[in-house]
């Protein structure tokens, strides 16, 4: 089955206290993003990956940090988490192009930290 | 830049009402124009697209036309159920911007 796979689906963490949250795709996909979700304010970009090796960043990227070593994984870094990271995140997929492909989104890992 | 603006919500309907949520983008160049759905603790998914105007993307009973003179992109449905209370997003993508815009999202409940 066609699908991305975040984990955990929920944290609870303490300021300032490394986290990752991994994200896996298994569709060969060469377009990855990270979206946090706020009330209001729809979702925002983060980050995003064109391929292998490639990121770059979106609309909030302050606090994060991501890495794409592999094609089929794009793990999300927080180094130093803050209460105003916390939030709902999507992780989502699709193929290269066309650049209007379906995006594919993982189930959403709800993040509180205190 | 580019941007949605939709509706706010939330909206509570009953059962066989008929559905309407409003979405205008603004966009440079020319967007092609989505509509996603998000069911209760669960990631987004693609509801519909149009990928130029006047094209009408449906689903599950869903419609939406790209209307590129008023920038819109509304989202209708004739007869709702229960299992369509979601979150439900206006999105665009520009070609050669490597991101998707999406609207604050509307909330709608239907009631049995």
């Amino acid at each position: 089955e066609a699908q991305v796979t975040q984990n955990p689906r929920y944290l609870i963490t303490v300021t300032g206290k490394k986290l990752t949250v991994t994200c896996s795709q298994n569709m060969n996909h060469e377009y990855m993003s990270w979206y946090r979700q706020d009330p209001g304010l729809g979702l925002r970009q983060i980050y995003y990956s064109m391929n292998v090796e490639v990121t770059d960043k979106g609309d909030v990227p302050e606090g994060y940090k991501v890495s794409r070593k592999e094609k089929r994984n794009f793990p999300l870094i927080l180094e130093s988490p803050s209460p105003n990271q916390t939030s709902l995140y999507f992780c989502a997929s699709r193929a290269g192009q066309p650049y209007n492909s379906p995006l594919h989104f993982g189930n959403g890992t709800r993040l509180t930290v205190t | 830049g580019n941007s949605v603006t939709q509706m706010e919500g939330p909206v509570t309907l009953s059962e066989e009402a008929f559905l309407t949520i409003n979405c205008t983008y603004t966009a440079t160049g020319y967007p092609s124009l989505f509509w996603y759905v998000q069911y209760p603790g669960e990631g987004l998914q693609l509801l519909l697209k149009a990928t130029k105007a006047d094209d009408k993307g449906s689903n599950k009973g869903f419609e939406a036309t790209y209307r590129k003179e008023t920038t819109s992109f509304h989202l209708e449905k004739g007869s709702v159920q229960v299992s369509d209370s979601a979150v439900y997003f206006c999105a665009l993508s520009v070609r050669n911007d490597y991101k998707l815009s999406f609207g604050a999202g509307t909330t709608v409940t239907v009631r049995a």
